[in-house]
């Protein structure tokens, strides 16, 4: 079946700590995979995508279709980037999004 | 560009009752999608629209339905209301013939059911 799988639910960090949060995925050819992010009080919206090859607010996903993973990571964390992160892939031509169950990441002061 | 509107923003509902939740798409953007997020959960693909059609459909019962206008908007409709449909319901527009296009999020409306 396909799904993807964000193993852990909490990540609680200190500032300045490295942050890597997980993403697994299960799915037949290439999926193209976002990262979305949900701060407090605010919209769901992109983070990142991996054919971007692009660095976001210092955060990087790279894309191992060898162990199906496209785990986000960021070497200093910050106190803003605590939030609720979600992985998913997109499937088909037609911009189907399935998400992860999402993580959320606190940064502590 | 007010990006993707949703509204009403919140909703109290009773059991049996149907409810419509409405969505206006980013401007330039043709293709509306629906999810339902319940409290802990990721959202949950229901449906998708474009050309006023639905194109793509999740694992939802035929109680959720929906539309889509000429101008692109949609609505979401839920007939006879259970419990289990109190969740924060998101609107996605994307831009078809857009290779993997990226959903723009509605700020969702927040729909309890009593």
């Amino acid at each position: 079946a396909q799904r993807v799988t964000q193993p852990e639910k909490l990540l609680s960090v200190f500032k300045g700590a490295p942050v890597e949060l997980k993403c697994n995925y299960s799915y037949s050819g290439s999926p193209e995979l976002f990262w979305y992010v949900q701060y407090s009080r605010q919209r769901l919206q992109l983070l990142l995508r991996h054919i971007s090859r692009e660095s976001i607010k210092g955060f990087t996903a790279d894309l191992n279709k060898g162990e199906t993973s496209f785990h986000l990571k960021k070497p200093f964390a910050q106190e803003e980037d605590s939030a609720m992160y979600y992985c998913a892939p997109l499937t088909g031509a037609n911009s189907k999004l399935t998400f992860g169950k999402g993580i959320t990441l606190s940064v502590r002061p | 560009d007010a990006g993707v509107t949703q509204s009403p923003t919140h909703l109290i509902k009773t059991r049996g009752q149907q409810v419509t939740l409405r969505c206006s798409p980013k401007s330039g953007h043709d293709t509306v999608s629906w999810y339902q997020q319940a409290l802990g959960q990721g959202p949950q693909f229901i449906f998708q629209y474009y050309e006023e059609e639905e194109r793509q459909r999740g694992n939802f019962p035929d109680r959720f339905s929906g539309h889509q206008f000429p101008n692109y908007s949609s609505e979401l409709n839920v007939n006879a209301l259970l419990l289990g449909d109190s969740a924060l319901y998101l609107c996605a527009s994307s831009r078809d013939r857009v290779i993997n296009s990226p959903l723009h999020f509605g700020n969702g409306t927040r729909l309890t059911v009593t």
